[in-house]
Formats: structure tokens, sequence, C-alpha cells
């Protein structure tokens, strides 16, 4: 079946402006995961919903970042009044159910560019 | 502080040799961990799991190790092929936690 999609693959903005990442998961998996990944670093965690609901967004680096699921499918992050510390490539992951151990299944992700 | 570190350098192997990547940590107490590939441009996709209270998981050429004691997992890539270039992460959990935290990662090539 499909895999988890995102969009843009790339995005290129001024600094100041906003921006709205989007993610597919895999249909059915109940937990979606956002992570932020900069050259040479690890995966940030940035934050987890299961369902529609996000028991956890410690990860989000600023209020700028928020982000919102709907019908516990399509996930949204938004970064408001970008800065070029937020160049990273964004990615999302899906799991089947959120609990203890669950396999991630990752997008593409999506290149931002804030100059 | 909590700390997850793979080889900082990348390796560089012979086909058919055995790549061995590291992963350790410090302060977590993980009930799991996990290994990842990641190619150029994509994201991350799982490889393998091995739990707390296992030594040893196989999956076709991939061995990977667990030791609470030494708090490390070692990776092997066995009679590695050039279409085992990639990048490496391994990831754990936060005490038995959904939230997974990745270290690096490791880029692995494999010369023919």
């Amino acid at each position: 079946g499909a895999g988890v999609s995102q969009s843009p693959s790339n995005k290129v903005t001024e600094k100041g402006k906003d921006v709205e990442l989007r993610c597919d998961p895999i249909s059915g998996h109940t937990a979606l995961y956002w992570y932020r990944q900069s050259l040479g670093q690890g995966l940030e965690f940035l934050i987890y919903f299961q369902g529609n609901s996000a028991p956890d967004k410690s990860g989000l680096p600023s209020d700028r970042f928020s982000a919102e699921r709907t019908g516990g499918s399509v996930s949204t992050l938004t970064i408001q009044r970008t800065q070029q510390e937020d160049s990273a490539v964004y990615l999302c992951a899906s799991s089947p159910q959120g609990i203890v151990p669950d396999t991630q299944y990752f997008g593409p992700g999506t290149r931002l560019t804030v100059l | 502080s909590q700390k997850i570190e793979q080889n900082s350098e990348a390796l560089n192997i012979q086909e058919g040799k055995t790549a061995t990547l590291t992963c350790n940590y410090t302060n977590y107490s993980p009930a799991y961990l996990q290994w990842y590939r990641q190619d150029p441009g994509r994201g991350p996709v799982f490889l393998l799991l091995i739990r707390e209270n296992e030594k040893e998981k196989r999956k076709e050429r991939l061995k990977v190790t667990f030791d609470t004691t030494l708090k490390q997992s070692l990776f092997h890539i066995t009679a590695s092929q050039p279409a085992d270039s990639a990048t490496y992460l391994c990831a754990l959990d936060s005490s038995n936690d959904y939230k997974l935290s990745f270290g690096a990662g490791t880029t692995v090539t494999v010369r023919a």
C-alpha cells in the first residue's frame, strides 16, 4: 500500500514568512510524529499525535511552531515568522498504534530553506 | 544529560567484508533499541528492533547486539554489498516511552 507522503518536497521561503508542511500518514495508523533533521545531526523530536490529540508537544522549539491533525489522518506543521535557523529537513512518521514498541514509518521529508 | 553516540567517522569498507557500527548511550534506560537505514533524500527505513532482554537479533545479513551493562548496541552488516551504502541510525526509547531518540548516524560506503 501507499507509504507516508509529505508535501512539498522542497520549500524555499524568505525570513519572516509563514510556511505549512503537510503529512499524509499510512491509512489506519493512529500515531503520527514530526521530526526535524539538520545537516549532520540526529533526528530531533518535535511533536507526537495519538489520533487527533497531541499528548506531547515538548519538542516544539518555540511558539512559532504549531501542528494539528484532523480526522485522525492528515497533519500540518506550521512555522510562523520563519527564521534562518529553521532551515532543515522536516520528517513525518506514522506508526500503527503508538504503543511501545512500535515501528515508525517515515515519509521522504520536506526540505525547508529560509533565506 | 542524555546522549546517543554513533561512530563519528564514516565507514569505508570493501565489498564482502563485515561492517560494524556502534551505538553508545548515556542516561537512558531503554526497553528496546531500533536500527534504521537512511538513503540520501529519503526518510529512515526500519531495519531491526532488539529488546532489553535480548542479547542478539539477526535478519538476513544483519546482526544486532544489545548490552545494557555496557550501554551499547553493535550493528553488523556481513558480506557487505555496494547496495548497503547508506547512513545507519540507532534509535532508542526513553524508559519504555513511545518517543524515540535518534543518534546522528554512521555513513557506510561499500566499495566494489
